[in-house]
């Protein structure tokens, strides 16, 4: 079955940057995309980012321009989320999704920036 | 970026009565070349990640109980739940995928009375 399942939970010190990843299982992994929000404690999910797997192109939300990085591993079929300059602003569970529809959705992983 | 505003904030209603979720966005999510809305309803249950339930905003997701619907053109949604059950306990969410950055609405949570 198709099933995206993401890295374990991280914490983090501010100023210091994460990388999420999300491994695809179930589907040819380079004919669609994959995309990230997160889940901030009290907060909407709030979308971030997508990549296509298969040509690496990129579109990323304007608010996480410039500290956001999401790149794909074909040979892993595997994405990865990389957010840099973190504050405890950023402290929020994280998913992958396939699709714009996130279908499905990763399991999420928490991360938390705390000095 | 398009405002997705739900409505109530929280729903207890009954085992068996019907639950009415309405969404709205502030632009429309209608493309006109195709006359898809581009619309998903999510679910997510406590302690686990969302759920796809419906998307182009009628279109149930493989699996999902015929129980959940999905209706609406435009701006004006609404996901209905004919018969509530108690694995229905959930938060739920639009979501708008016309335009970047998708948008989700706040979510409705939804109890049994």
């Amino acid at each position: 079955q198709v099933q995206l399942v993401q890295s374990g939970a991280e914490v983090k010190k501010p100023g210091a940057s994460v990388k999420v990843s999300c491994k695809a299982s179930g589907y040819t992994f380079t004919t669609y995309t994959i995309h990230w929000v997160r889940q901030a404690p009290g907060q909407r999910l709030e979308w971030m980012a997508w990549i296509h797997a298969g040509n690496g192109n990129t579109k990323y939300s304007q608010k996480f321009q410039g500290r956001l990085t999401i790149t794909r591993d074909t040979s892993a079929t595997t994405a990865y989320m990389e957010l840099s300059s973190l504050t405890s602003e950023d402290t929020a569970v994280y998913y992958c999704g396939r699709d714009r529809v996130f279908d499905p959705w990763g399991q999420g992983t928490l991360v938390t920036v705390s000095s | 970026d398009i405002v997705m505003t739900q409505s109530p904030d929280s729903l207890a209603l009954s085992l068996g009565e019907r639950a009415t979720i309405n969404c709205k966005s502030s632009q429309s999510v209608l493309y006109s070349s195709n006359n898809k809305n581009y619309l998903a309803w999510h679910q997510q249950k406590p302690g686990q990640p969302p759920k796809l339930l419906i998307y182009w905003a009628s279109t149930r997701e493989s699996g999902v109980p015929d129980r959940f619907s999905g209706s609406g053109s435009g701006t004006d949604f609404t996901l209905t739940i004919s018969s509530l059950q108690a694995e229905d306990v959930a938060v739920y969410y639009c979501q708008q995928y016309y335009d970047t950055p998708y948008t989700f609405g706040q979510g409705t949570k939804l109890e049994i009375k």
